[in-house]
């Protein structure tokens, strides 16, 4: 089952502008990740956030956290063509001591030179 | 520093044919592996995941099934592929030690059922 869901879908913006994307999750989480993916390639790891964080910074990427709300947000700054890719999100969840991490759908990101 | 290969980067198959993915993982030990099936403009399903050798567990059932004849290797296979196991398959890997880790993915394979 989707344990994160990431809002919107698709987004289409003009490079320089700031792109959003959220994500829902429903459980209880160790930690939520952030990661991007490029069209036929593998996913590449972007940025960690504890649940006892609430906001991390990493160059022009912000992620905050809001455990009451269960929800998670991805903010990109100044955004540049080269960005335009899938954003996914993934929350931990542990089963019988393993961990398992659980994928929302993506948001796919267009950034439009 | 750790790599992470998966082979063949593409695959075409007929209805019925069998099937052998292969993940490896370098420079690290008793990793936790990770099969995920990708659908087109689609989020990751796990498929398999492991915490050891000989360790398999399954998510979703099907006619896949995964084994870990090593510590760092990981094979997903069928005996008769059909045509909704095609998409794109990755493999994953994180170290073994915690909640707060980060998974590593290879650069996935590409099945295509025909």
């Amino acid at each position: 089952s989707q344990q994160g869901e990431e809002d919107p879908q698709a987004l289409s913006i003009q490079e320089g502008e700031n792109a959003t994307m959220n994500c829902s999750y429903k459980t209880s989480i160790n930690n939520l990740q952030w990661y991007r993916q490029n069209s036929g390639r593998g996913l590449v790891h972007l940025i960690l956030i504890r649940s006892n964080e609430r906001e991390k910074h990493s160059g022009r990427l912000r992620v905050t956290l809001d455990t009451s709300k269960k929800s998670s947000s991805l903010l990109i700054t100044a955004s540049r063509a080269a960005d335009t890719a899938s954003y996914f999100c993934a929350t931990d969840a542990t089963e019988g001591g393993s961990y398992i991490p659980t994928f929302g759908r993506g948001t796919s990101l267009i950034v439009h030179p | 520093s750790q790599t992470i290969h998966q082979w063949p980067a593409t695959l075409v198959q007929p209805v019925g044919s069998p099937l052998s993915l292969e993940c490896t993982v370098e420079g690290t030990s008793n990793p936790n592996l990770y099969w995920y099936r990708q659908a087109a403009g689609r989020g990751l399903q796990l498929l398999f995941y492991s915490v050891g050798i000989g360790q398999i567990s399954s998510e979703v059932p099907q006619n896949l099934s995964a084994s870990r004849p090593q510590d760092r290797q990981f094979i997903l296979s069928s005996k008769k592929l059909l045509l909704s196991d095609s998409g794109f398959y990755l493999c994953a890997w994180r170290p073994g030690t915690g909640a707060w880790e980060t998974q590593y993915f290879g650069p996935g394979t590409r099945l295509l059922v025909l």
